[in-house]
Parts: structure tokens; sequence; C-alpha cells
């Protein structure tokens, strides 16, 4: 099946920087999401990318979807305590007009040291 | 915003007992939920696709005798998870995509149901 391979696992940060995560499919997806989680909760839709190529910001966060639709990169700038959580990509496949399910990567765990 | 309402948040079952999870569209009509699981430090995975009026679609590996899903209307999908066993302890996870005349809104999910079988 389609895979996501999401990178890094886990990041320890200082409070202020900057992060960046990304994902790599060898599949092409129509659409590519990001979301947050935070525990016991269910994942939080941050941005979404539509078309190759896409640039778009969500006030700190900058995400891009690859031209060839096989990857993705999102930033988090300045980064806050509010931050903390796990951070998951997510691509919907090529096929089936919105009837399919969304393939996740196996997240990133964003942790912030004062 | 489109709100995907799930329930129970959380439940503990004895073996071999079965739990039904409810997801529901609260200000807009799903004519397609899916269904994930996701398992201790792991991503989510999905499980099944809920289509109202008509038989749900199960990825590979996942048991349709033992996941039964009802999509009786178009706000109101349900997961019963039928004599379960301690493995199926997981948090499952429902979604629906929002499409309307206006676009394309994504995939919004429910809170989540945190199920522990005892």
């Amino acid at each position: 099946g389609q895979q996501l391979n999401q990178n890094p696992q886990s990041m320890f940060i200082q409070e202020g920087e900057d992060v960046s995560m990304n994902c790599t499919s060898s599949s092409i997806f129509n659409t590519w999401l990001w979301y947050k989680q935070d525990p016991g909760e269910g994942p939080v839709l941050l941005i979404a990318l539509y078309k190759a190529g896409e640039l778009t910001s969500n006030g700190r966060l900058t995400a891009q979807f690859g031209i060839t639709r096989k990857d993705s990169f999102l930033n988090i700038s300045a980064s806050i305590p509010s931050d903390v959580g796990i951070y998951f990509c997510a691509g919907q496949p090529m096929e089936g007009g919105g009837a399919d399910g969304l393939t996740f990567g196996k997240g990133t765990h964003l942790i912030i040291q004062p | 915003g489109a709100v995907v309402s799930q329930h129970p948040s959380r439940v503990i079952c004895k073996s071999g007992t079965s739990v039904k999870i409810e997801c529901r569209s609260l200000d807009f009509q799903a004519t397609t939920m899916f269904w994930y699981r996701q398992f201790p430090k792991q991503s989510l995975m999905l499980m099944a696709t809920s289509n109202e009026g008509s038989k749900a679609t199960y990825e590979q590996g996942v048991e349709k005798d033992k996941f039964l899903i009802n999509h009786a209307s178009l706000t109101l999908s349900t997961l019963t998870v039928t004599s379960a066993h301690p493995e199926d302890s997981s948090f499952y996870i429902c979604s629906a995509r929002i499409l309307s005349q206006g676009g394309d809104y994504g995939y919004t999910f429910g809170s989540g149901t945190r199920l522990t079988v005892v």
C-alpha cells in the first residue's frame, strides 16, 4: 500500500527556535494535509495543500506541496510551548474522487525545552 | 466550522462484550465517513470507509464481522466492536470529508474514543 515516510521521528528544541519536518512518498497524492494531535485527542488540521508546488502559510506555520506531488514539508517559526505535540502528514490518494481515507505518516513528536 | 462529534470519549469493557462508538456530523451532511485506529505511540491506520445507505468498505486485514459499521443517515455513523478482546484496546477515531459548492474543506476528525478491554 501507499506509505508516507515522515522525518524526523522526534525533535527536541529550545523555545523560540524554528522547526522543520518533512514527508516523502513513492506514490503521488492528490491532497496533502498536516495535522497536530494532542494526547487523547483527535488530529486537528493545520494546513491543507491541493496543488503541486503550492506554498501555504497559517500564522507561524508554512507548508509546501512538492512539485511531483510526492513530498511536503512543514515549518514552524519561533516555536512556543503550546506547539508541543505530535505532527502528522497525511495524503489523500490520487484516485478515488474523495472517497478514500487518508494515509498517515508515522508522526513527528515535537518537544520544546524551556 | 464543521464539527464531527464522537462518543463516548472513553470506554472500559469486559472481554467478550460489544462496544458501540458513535460519530455524528453536527452541521453538515457526510455521505462518507472514515474510521481509524491508533495504537499507543503509533500513527493512525485507516480501518474502513463508511458509506451512507450502503455497505462499508474495509481495509485489508480488518475483520468486517468484528468491526461492524452502520451509516444509516447522512449525519451518523457507528462502529461496533463485537466480542472485544484486550488486543482490541486502542484509540478509535472517525473522520468525515467536507465537500460543498464552496469548495473542499478537507477532512475533519472526531475527538476519538479510548477503548480499554479488560
